[in-house]
């Protein structure tokens, strides 16, 4: 089965170090989405890019979190300087324009603490 | 801004012991609703979409259906291994993303 690959899948931090979380989407799928999940918010919209262009990043607190994606196998997402509140799981997940029947594959996610 | 809402939080279930989990949802047009199974430690696993009022769509022992403000996902004769927790998300007319609920976390006993 074609899968979305997350790494690492567990990180620990002190508070102000950068962070880089990676996510390499299935081959053939044009569209990236970042998600953070947490116990109170529950999954929430990062961003997402088409074609390797970020189209909304709105969720994201622009003055510490970035994501890019360098080519069409590899998406980031960086969180510099992390804070406590940063602490999640940060999940990946790829399709193709319009998920239809077979929705958009999340990966297995990089669980975040920020000591 | 697109809402969904997932009911109830948590359920416990004894094998065999059916029931329904109900997300309600608000959007400005809706184009899809899709339901996930999230297991611990792993990311959402796709079950279903649903795209129109009066839908239903079955996977073993799960139906999803749909009206015009809320979807079931309706369990029939559960097992333990149908223990998970049960996401629903919606995406909107010319939209891309998908708009969570926070879940409703199942737990079927032996």
């Amino acid at each position: 089965d074609a899968r979305v690959t997350q790494t690492p899948r567990h990180k620990v931090t002190e508070m102000g170090q950068e962070v880089t979380m990676r996510c390499q989407p299935i081959l053939g799928h044009n569209t990236v989405f970042w998600y953070r999940q947490t116990m109170m918010q529950g999954l929430e919209l990062l961003a997402y890019f088409r074609n390797r262009a970020p189209l909304d990043d709105s969720g994201m607190p622009k003055d510490r979190f970035s994501a890019e994606m360098p080519d069409a196998t590899l998406a980031t997402l960086k969180i510099q300087p992390s804070e406590p509140r940063d602490s999640a799981v940060y999940f990946c997940a790829s399709g193709t324009r319009q998920p239809n029947n077979y929705g958009y594959t999340f990966g297995s996610g990089t669980r975040l603490t920020v000591v | 801004e697109d809402q969904v809402t997932q009911s109830p939080e948590a359920l416990r279930l004894q094998e065999g012991e059916s029931s329904s989990l109900n997300c309600s949802y608000t959007v400005s047009g809706l184009r899809g609703l899709f339901w996930y199974r999230q297991d611990p430690g792993k990311g959402p696993e796709f079950l279903f979409t649903l795209y129109s009022a009066g839908e239903e769509k079955e996977k073993e022992r799960l139906k999803a259906t749909l009206t015009k403000k809320e979807s079931f996902l309706h369990i029939t004769a559960p097992k333990p291994e149908d223990s998970a927790t049960y996401l629903c998300a919606v995406q909107a007319q010319g939209y891309s993303t998908l708009t969570f609920g926070k879940g409703t976390m199942l737990l079927v006993s032996p």
